[in-house]
């Protein structure tokens, strides 16, 4: 069935690197997009990438799309403690235009 | 900038209780989701509506309905309000263009007693 994993936690220390990652199921979903939720608030596009790259980097954001192990990332680099929040991935299954799957969520703490 | 706003931003209703939450788009946007977000669950999907009266059912729609009588209104209503609907609502709209990224409200966190 449809489902996106990704872990619940994940804490780094300011200035290092984060990777979030996460796990779909739908091969040939063509879109794929990382989104950030801060406290009380609700979700804000970060940057997505369609099927067909490998690779796409956005100032300090780098998405990495591995097709054959259906694994996307998130690597937040130098990352500060304004990152602090919880981070979304989502696809687009194949023959879906409406319905967006979501994971779980990963909380990222950034510690001072 | 896109913007999507949620008339409450915390609620609290009894059991029973007719809940209406209201979410308005302001970019002409054909799609409009409600979703329900819960810790370890992520987002799920309630109902979303593709156009003006239309309206389809998404993963987890049972106690819930909608209306979708103007383009840039969406509604959530909860006929009657149950202990296990206490959570976080979020309403997002998007253009109807394939891969269009959803855009979305604040939300609104429920607590029914």
């Amino acid at each position: 069935g449809e489902d996106v994993e990704q872990s619940l936690f994940l804490s780094v220390r300011e200035g290092d690197s984060s990777v979030i990652n996460c796990t779909y199921t739908d091969s040939s979903s063509t879109y794929l997009y990382w989104y950030k939720q801060e406290p009380g608030a609700g979700l804000q596009l970060l940057t997505y990438i369609f099927s067909n790259m490998d690779m796409k980097q956005d100032q300090r954001l780098t998405v990495l799309l591995n097709k054959k192990d259906k694994h996307l990332s998130l690597r937040i680099a130098d990352t500060q403690t304004g990152d602090s929040a919880i981070y979304f991935c989502a696809e687009i299954p194949s023959g879906g235009t409406y319905k967006y799957i979501f994971g779980t969520g990963t909380r990222l703490k950034v510690l001072a | 900038d896109v913007k999507v706003t949620q008339s409450s931003r915390y609620l609290v209703k009894r059991t029973g209780e007719k809940v209406f939450l209201e979410c308005v788009q302001d970019m002409d946007h054909e799609n409009m989701f409600w979703y329900r977000q819960d810790p370890g669950l992520g987002l799920r999907l309630i109902y979303f509506s593709y156009d003006v009266k239309m309206k389809e059912k998404g993963d987890i729609p049972e106690g819930y309905s909608v209306s979708r009588e103007k383009k840039e209104r969406f509604s959530l209503i909860l006929e009657s309000a149950s202990t296990n609907q206490t959570s976080m609502y979020l309403c997002a709209s998007r253009s109807g263009m394939r891969g269009e990224t959803q855009y979305f409200g604040p939300g609104t966190r429920l607590l029914v007693l």
